[in-house]
């Protein structure tokens, strides 16, 4: 049972580097989200997918950018890293088909921007 | 700007104690009130409510809504070490899914 696979799991980066996060899900769910985890501020909506080669932005979408080419997998790119984007980021699925709202997660992945 | 907001934001409590954690929301398109409880990693789904009035029960954990007042509560009676972790509010929205989340509560349980 796979569930949703981010990774990599840890990565640090310099200012101004790129970096691509993957996110798979083996659960054919439609929906993918990234979102980001910061201490006291809960986890906030990057971008979102409702389907293969569709994105949307979420709350904080500055500063990144998505792709769904395969139903699949979502990936998050960050095409110049600022300290600001220091965070655990987590991927997440769920189907419209199995309970509205029910989100399931990848165990994360940490990003240091020095 | 949709809006959710729990209290407190840490508690510190001794096994056996009862805790209530609170969330009030302000969000459009709203859909449903959900409960997640995160440890180390990654959150796991705990409650989904969508009428109020309607209480959830999962062993010694419990929630309700009130969809007029646009809050809700999970109760945990007899707390036991094992319930430390940070408790994720969030509400579900009719466009696609789209769940926002609270700051969280952090609840410790020491023996």
């Amino acid at each position: 049972n796979a569930g949703v696979t981010q990774t990599p799991k840890f990565r640090v980066l310099k200012t101004g580097q790129s970096m691509t996060l993957l996110c798979a899900q083996d659960m054919n769910h439609e929906y993918m989200y990234w979102y980001r985890q910061d201490p006291g501020m809960g986890l906030r909506l990057i971008h979102y997918s409702v389907g293969e080669g569709t994105t949307a932005k979420g709350e904080v979408p500055d500063g990144y950018n998505v792709s769904r080419l395969k139903k699949q997998n979502f990936l998050l790119g960050l095409e110049s890293a600022a300290p600001s984007q220091t965070s655990v980021y987590f991927c997440a699925s769920s189907s419209p088909r199995v309970r509205v709202g029910e989100l399931f997660f990848g165990e994360g992945s940490r990003l240091t921007v020095l | 700007e949709d809006k959710v907001v729990q209290s407190p934001l840490s508690l510190v409590v001794h096994e056996g104690d009862t805790v209530t954690l609170n969330c009030s929301y302000e969000v459009t398109n709203f859909r449903s009130l959900l409960w997640y409880k995160q440890e180390k990693k990654a959150p796991t789904f705990l409650f989904m409510l969508t009428s109020s009035g309607i209480e959830k029960k999962s062993g010694r954990l419990s929630s309700i809504l009130d969809k007029k007042e646009l809050f809700s509560i999970l109760n945990i009676t007899a707390t036991q070490t094992g319930d430390s972790a940070v408790y994720l509010c969030a509400v579900g929205k009719t466009s696609y899914d789209k769940v926002i989340f609270g700051p969280g509560t952090s609840l410790s349980v020491i023996p």
